[in-house]
């Protein structure tokens, strides 16, 4: 168990709907990070908030965005949901953003877009 | 774009023998290397992380790194079923934040 949590776990949607997803990070980790996981990929960064403030962004369209909050949790959120918009989604936690802190996964919410 | 490679698999080793992940990567600047292992419908889960070139040992794994051939590589000893999961190998940019660019992963199968 690495401490994030993540809701809903499973999640269907219609495209063009609007959709958000919850992490829960370690108490103290500062730093969050949401990846996109399509099948048989490689987890795809999508941004990093440090200290309630996006610190990095991957190549996703602004209909993705997100919040951190003071008390360790965060936000994604995906505006006007598009069939590719199917996939694992991943928050990591973090304590800093130097270069070198290990990032501890959360288990993931799937979401379908039909 | 900055890269990091890794060979799809599977990769099928006999139970009780060694399993050899090669990761290659194109950000020159990159400091930091993970090796995550995914369980099927699971999220990653942290192997090893090294820093310095050389070898790291942790119980069964070892992680080798060479970063003028800008090469990682993740070696398992002594492979159990259990072992059987895709791994993946993950690299910090170098461009000033957090950002971790993951390989597609390579699926190891370790036959009984």
């Amino acid at each position: 168990e690495t401490g994030v949590t993540q809701s809903p776990t499973h999640l269907i949607k219609t495209r063009g709907q609007q959709v958000t997803l919850r992490c829960s990070s370690q108490s103290g980790h500062n730093t969050v990070s949401w990846y996109q996981q399509a099948l048989g990929q490689g987890p795809q960064f999508i941004f990093q908030y440090y200290r309630e403030e996006e610190n990095g962004r991957g190549n996703f369209p602004p209909r993705f965005s997100g919040l951190q909050f003071p008390n360790y949790s965060s936000e994604l959120n995906v505006n006007a949901l598009e069939l590719d918009d199917s996939a694992l989604y991943l928050c990591a936690s973090s304590v800093g953003t130097g270069g070198r802190e290990t990032q501890y996964f959360g288990p993931g919410t799937r979401l379908l877009v039909l | 774009q900055k890269e990091v490679e890794q060979n799809s698999g599977p990769l099928s080793v006999p139970e009780g023998a060694i399993a050899s992940l090669n990761c290659t990567y194109s950000d020159r600047g990159s400091q930091s290397f993970f090796w995550y292992r995914q369980y099927s419908g699971k999220s990653p889960e942290l192997i090893m992380f090294i820093y310095s070139n050389g070898d790291k040992e942790d119980g069964r794994f070892t992680a080798q790194l060479n970063k003028a051939s800008q090469y990682v590589s993740l070696l398992i000893r002594d492979s159990q079923p259990s072992d059987s999961a895709t791994y993946l190998c993950a690299v910090i940019d170098s461009g000033g934040y957090q950002k971790v660019t993951f390989g597609t992963g390579t699926k190891l199968q370790v036959i009984p």
